[in-house]
């Protein structure tokens, strides 16, 4: 299957910081999904993203989609203890294939 | 909103035994996608149907089947359950997977432990 590397694997940072990760693959991708999962629950939808260069956001989350369609960015801004959970990208390579999971960042956030 | 709804909620099996899963996608979605995820990984693809009809196979072992159902919803049926069958199950259902523009959208999953 798919490898797609998402770091950091993990983040320990003080409220009201600003947040960063990202999703690469050696692939090229047609579609990137942005999900948070908290513990024993399902990944709900954060941002989707389906053209190269593509700079959407959603409240204090911003997402791209990289210009080489190799990779994508998350960012939260001015974090809070709610951000706190494990976030996944998800690509997919062309319309109708699976989706393929990063391997996840755990985000806590220090009150 | 209705959300995609998932039972049973939690299951424990034994060795050996069979299980069904269901999924109910959100009203108008006609695509279903099923995933595994041990602790601490990342959800594994199993297989997705659209309009029901198989159109995507990921890792799923030959012990489990699944089909989509004439109103959508989907089943996962998993038989001879090994202790490594333990997981997560989530279901995750989208509008229009031959087109473009697909949002995927989880349900709470099925916690299957097999003892």
């Amino acid at each position: 299957g798919q490898q797609l590397n998402q770091s950091p694997q993990s983040m320990f940072i003080q409220e009201g910081e600003d947040v960063s990760m990202n999703c690469t693959s050696s692939s090229i991708f047609n579609t990137w999904l942005w999900y948070k999962q908290d513990p024993g629950e399902g990944p709900v939808l954060l941002i989707a993203l389906y053209k190269a260069g593509e700079l959407t956001s959603n409240g204090r989350l911003t997402a791209q989609f990289g210009i080489t369609r190799k990779d994508s960015f998350l960012n939260i801004s001015a974090s809070i203890p709610s951000d706190v959970g494990i976030y996944f990208c998800a690509g997919q390579l062309y319309t109708g294939n699976q989706f393929y999971f990063g391997t996840g960042t755990s985000l806590t956030v220090i009150p | 909103a209705a959300g995609v709804i998932q039972s049973p909620r939690h299951l424990i099996k034994e060795k050996r035994e069979t299980a069904t899963l269901k999924c109910y996608p959100i009203p108008r979605h006609d695509t279903v996608y099923w995933y595994q995820q041990g602790p601490g990984q990342d959800p594994q693809f199993l297989i997705s149907f659209y309009e029901k009809m198989q159109s995507d196979k990921g890792s799923i072992p030959d012990r489990f089947s699944a089909q989509q159902f004439s109103d959508y919803h989907s089943e996962l049926n998993m038989s001879s359950l090994e202790l490594g069958d333990s997981a997560l199950y989530f279901c995750a259902s989208s509008f229009g997977q031959g087109g473009t523009n697909e949002k995927l959208f989880f349900g709470s999953g099925t916690q299957l432990s097999v003892l």
